[in-house]
C-alpha cells in the first residue's frame, strides 16, 4: 500500500541550531502539504505545494522556516535557527490534486528543541 | 489559526459501547474528513464525505455530512480496544485546499 514517508521520526536539537525534515509523498501525488501539530491540538498548515510551486505559505514563519520541492516529488522543510517554541510534530501529507482529493499523512517528525 | 469545535473533548467508555462525536463550524465546508491519530503517529484517514446529508460507513464507523454543511458526525459501534486514540474532524472548502482541523476527541476504553 502506498504511503507518505518522512524522516527522521524524532529529532532533538538545541535552540539556535538548524534542523531539516524530509518527506516523500505517495507516488504520483501532485499536492504536498507540511503541517505543524502542537501537543493537544489539531494540525495546522505551514506550506502547500502544487508540483514544485508554492500554493500557500501564509502561515510559514519565513524568517526562520523554509521549504522546497525542487523536482515536484520529495520535499524538505528547514528551520534555522530553531527556537524552543518550535517543539512540535511536523506532518507531511499528500493528495492527488484532482478529483476527491483526500489527504494522506505520513508518520510525522517529532521535534524537541532544548 | 481557526480550528473546528469538536465534542466531547474526551470520552471514557467500556468495551462494546457505542460512541458518538460531532464537529461544528461557523463556516460552510464542501468536504468533511474524519481521521484517527495514535500517539506518536500521523493521522489516518477513516472516512471522507463530499455531499450534504451524505452518510458513509467504514466497518463499525459511520459518519454523516450535516445538512447545513457546518457540521459532521462520527459514530463508532461496539467499540473495541484498538479504537483508542484521538479522532479529528477536518473540513475543506474546495478541492486541494488546506484542511482545517477540529480540536479532537480523545477516546479511552475502560477495561
Amino acid at each position: 500500500e502506498a504511503e507518505v514517508a518522512q524522516s527522521p521520526r524524532y529529532k532533538i536539537t538545541e535552540k539556535s541550531q538548524a534542523v531539516a525534515f524530509w518527506c516523500d509523498p505517495i507516488s504520483g501525488h501532485a499536492t504536498l502539504y507540511w503541517y505543524r501539530q502542537i501537543l493537544g491540538q489539531g494540525p495546522e498548515l505551514l506550506v502547500q505545494f502544487q508540483d514544485e510551486s508554492v500554493v500557500d505559505d501564509s502561515q510559514l514563519p519565513k524568517d526562520r522556516f523554509s521549504a522546497e520541492r525542487l523536482k515536484g516529488v520529495d520535499s524538505t522543510l528547514k528551520i534555522q535557527p530553531a527556537e524552543l517554541g518550535d517543539s512540535a510534530m511536523y506532518l507531511c501529507a499528500s493528495s492527488s490534486g484532482t478529483g476527491d482529493n483526500e489527504q494522506f499523512f505520513g508518520p510525522g517528525t517529532r521535534l524537541t528543541v532544548l | 489559526g481557526q480550528q473546528l469545535n469538536q465534542s466531547p473533548q474526551s470520552m471514557f467508555i467500556q468495551e462494546g459501547e457505542d460512541v458518538s462525536m460531532n464537529c461544528t463550524s461557523s463556516s460552510i465546508f464542501n468536504t468533511w474528513l474524519w481521521y484517527k491519530q495514535e500517539p506518536g503517529e500521523g493521522p489516518v484517514l477513516l472516512i471522507a464525505l463530499y455531499k450534504a446529508g451524505e452518510l458513509t460507513s467504514n466497518g463499525r464507523l459511520t459518519a454523516q455530512f450535516g445538512i447545513t454543511r457546518k457540521d459532521s458526525f462520527l459514530n463508532i459501534s461496539a467499540s473495541i480496544p484498538s479504537d483508542v486514540g484521538i479522532y479529528f474532524c477536518a473540513g475543506q472548502r474546495f478541492g486541494n485546499e488546506k484542511l482545517t482541523f477540529g480540536t479532537g476527541t480523545r477516546l479511552t476504553i475502560i477495561p
